[in-house]
């Protein structure tokens, strides 16, 4: 079993509808979470960033982290064909001392305009 | 604008022939990783330094090293690539006192 699961997709929405992205993962000692977007060949950028649960909002998106459920979400208002991309959460423990990051795969996510 | 570059975007080397792949960093971060990432695949972390410290991945081929001369480069060598290491290579960075890592556009790597 995976650390994190992420389903691949590929997801393919309207322009303007509400878009959620969502991630389990299994180590409780996840601290620190994540979201990545990443277009056709480039490098991730980082879009959200929470530590421990709660809700963050920036604009058009909002990161939910449940660390009870394990369940972490990324939620697109109002998506454009521009935030068509890869979407990949990450996430991070200290316990270790260790500073890597661990990936969902991605999901790949389509805005039709 | 502060940022992570790696050069060159795009590189084609021949089975078993040695190739090198840049990094530099203009945000000061203590923190350089690589990462390999193969098509519909989550990066995978090969190695990191923190300041001068040296972290290889277990899982690591002895195929792929790394050198960091300072703060700002760090460099991935692949010794002999084979066809299975064609991929996006990608560079990060962090202050490591938080996670918060910031990637460079990465490297697409062609073996021929």
């Amino acid at each position: 079993q995976k650390e994190v699961e992420q389903d691949p997709g590929p997801l393919s929405v309207p322009e303007g509808a509400i878009v959620s992205l969502n991630c389990t993962y299994s180590n409780s000692a996840f601290q620190y979470f994540m979201w990545y977007r990443q277009y056709s060949r480039k490098g991730p950028e980082l879009l959200m960033y929470t530590y421990s649960s709660g809700n963050k909002e920036d604009g058009r998106f909002t990161a939910q982290v449940d660390k009870s459920s394990k369940y972490i979400s990324l939620f697109i208002r109002d998506s454009q064909p521009s935030d068509s991309a890869t979407y990949l959460c990450a996430m991070s423990r200290m316990d270790t001392g260790r500073r890597a990051l661990t990936f969902g795969s991605g999901t790949r996510l389509q805005v039709q305009p | 604008d502060a940022m992570v570059i790696q050069n060159p975007r795009y590189q084609v080397t021949q089975f078993g022939k040695p190739v090198t792949l840049s990094c530099s960093q203009t945000l000061n971060h203590n923190v350089m990783y690589w990462y390999q990432q193969k098509s519909s695949q989550a990066p995978k972390l090969l190695f990191h330094y923190y300041d001068k410290d040296f972290n290889n991945e277990a899982d690591t081929p002895d195929n792929f090293q790394s050198r960091r001369p300072n703060t700002s480069f760090c460099f991935l060598d692949i010794r002999s690539p084979g066809l299975g290491d064609a991929a996006m290579y990608l560079c990060a960075t962090s202050t490591g006192l938080q996670e918060t890592q910031y990637f460079g556009p990465g490297t697409r790597l062609l073996v021929l």
